[in-house]
């Protein structure tokens, strides 16, 4: 299947480190976004990159993107307690996105 | 609201009861998707309705789970006599249009089956 599949499972860093979490996939796409999820709550949309980017920032993210290798890499830049939650990255699939387990990021202060 | 708006946000139910999930998307999001995720997994899709047409159904795990969108609108996802297995957060999206664009998550509804 199209599921995105995020690496490592599980992340933990110091406040003010920087986290960097790899996606890969298996089939051509045209986009691909990036969501955080904090514990009991929804997906909270991050980032859009799309297939004729390589790298997209928004704030402290950095989303890097190789259609060659069918890989993707999230960088969260000078880390805070506040991002402590779950990571995913979304590949489309026809009209759907489909969404791998996904990485825990902790941040300890 | 400004956001994906569910409910109830806990729901409890015996076993071969029926439950009812509501879905209030972002006013004028076109594409509405429901997701179920079991603890520590990813959202796994569903359904997806564009406007009020059901366009994919293909997640459905199997013919007790129904989802409509009559108007839509509101969408509303309904197990038919529950199983402990259906025991997840059912969560609802909304989007300007495919799955190409960004979607707009609620926070869910948590639906144990005891």
């Amino acid at each position: 299947s199209q599921q995105g599949e995020e690496d490592p499972q599980a992340l933990s860093i110091q406040e003010g480190e920087n986290a960097t979490m790899n996606c890969s996939y298996k089939t051509s796409i045209n986009n691909l976004q990036w969501y955080r999820q904090n514990s009991g709550r929804g997906l909270v949309h991050l980032i859009l990159i799309r297939s004729n980017e390589r790298e997209k920032h928004s704030g402290r993210l950095r989303v890097t993107l190789d259609t060659s290798k069918k890989s993707s890499s999230l960088l969260i830049t000078a880390s805070r307690a506040a991002d402590t939650a779950s990571y995913f990255c979304a590949p489309p699939y026809g009209n759907k996105l489909v969404f791998g387990a996904g990485t825990i990021l902790r941040v300890k202060s | 609201g400004a956001g994906v708006s569910q409910s109830p946000r806990y729901k409890v139910a015996k076993r071969g009861q029926d439950v009812a999930l509501r879905c209030d998307p972002i006013s004028g999001h076109v594409s509405l998707f429901w997701y179920q995720q079991a603890l520590g997994q990813g959202p796994e899709f569903l359904t997806y309705f564009q406007n009020e047409a059901q366009l994919d159904k293909s997640g459905l795990p199997s013919d007790r789970f129904f989802a409509e969108r009559p108007e839509g609108s509101v969408s509303t996802l309904k197990i038919q006599r529950t199983q402990q297995e259906d025991s997840a957060v059912y969560l609802c999206a909304s989007s300007l249009g495919t799955a190409n664009q960004p979607q707009h998550f609620g926070d869910g509804t948590r639906l144990s089956i005891l």
